[in-house]
């Protein structure tokens, strides 16, 4: 079975400085793992994927993750945070089940807040 | 393309009341996912399609809930009937899977913001 795990529920940081929200995983197979976004009110966003290419994947806003597969990591950071980033992040983690049928499982999901 | 719609987005209902959600998928996107977000149990997958054929649906609460494909462009998840518990943001999302590879991007609908009084 799989699942994921997110290690905070609240962040909280400074505009302009890092950013860091950590996932935690665990996969039968080779996973492909996923971030997206949600702002207030609306749907959620695809920010990143990784699926077994390149361990460090760059999305949009400038935000990147890193697969670990030793740590079974992929947390995802970002240099300088912006007040836009204020949101709710998910991590996601979408494996092929014994019987292969696809089953994406969520993490619990953190909150950013970026103070002024 | 305008991405995954979904209507209303917003429902007000009262208990005991039918309550349909619907959903169009994006053009050639042959998955569909039908979601529930509560900030007691977070993102929940209902029940998913492959091309027009429900091929999950264990994360159907009970048999309050339905849902139909009959086609490529549209799907509906019913309330019949409607509780207050079941209130809630609904999402659609859809998918276009490779031969052979797992986690395709899922791209997400606004959601349907359901209130049952």
């Amino acid at each position: 079975a799989q699942s994921v795990t997110q290690l905070d529920s609240h962040v909280s940081v400074s505009e302009g400085t890092p950013v860091l929200l950590r996932c935690n995983y665990s996969s039968s197979y080779s996973p492909s793992l996923f971030w997206y976004v949600q702002h207030p009110n609306k749907g959620l966003q695809l920010l990143l994927k990784y699926t077994s290419a390149a361990t460090l994947v760059k999305g949009i806003n400038g935000f990147e993750a890193e697969f670990k597969k030793s740590e079974t990591s992929f947390h995802l950071t970002k240099p300088s945070a912006h007040m836009s980033d204020a949101a709710e992040y998910f991590c996601v983690v979408s494996d092929r089940m014994d019987t292969g049928r696809r089953a994406l499982t969520f993490g619990s999901g953190t909150r950013l807040q970026v103070q002024p | 393309d305008a991405g995954v719609i979904q209507s209303p987005r917003h429902e007000v209902t009262e208990m005991g009341q039918e309550v349909t959600l619907r959903c169009k998928p994006i053009s050639g996107h042959d998955y569909l996912f039908w979601y529930r977000q509560t900030m007691m149990r977070g993102l929940e997958l209902l029940i998913y399609f492959n091309n027009n054929v429900p091929i999950d649906d264990s994360g159907m609460p009970e048999d309050r809930f339905s849902a139909k494909m009959p086609n490529a462009s549209f799907s509906t998840l019913k309330i019949q009937p409607s509780e207050p518990r079941d209130s809630a943001v609904y999402f659609c999302a859809s998918s276009f899977a490779r031969s052979g590879r797992s986690g395709d991007t899922q791209y997400f609908g606004p959601g349907t913001r359901l209130t049952v009084l």
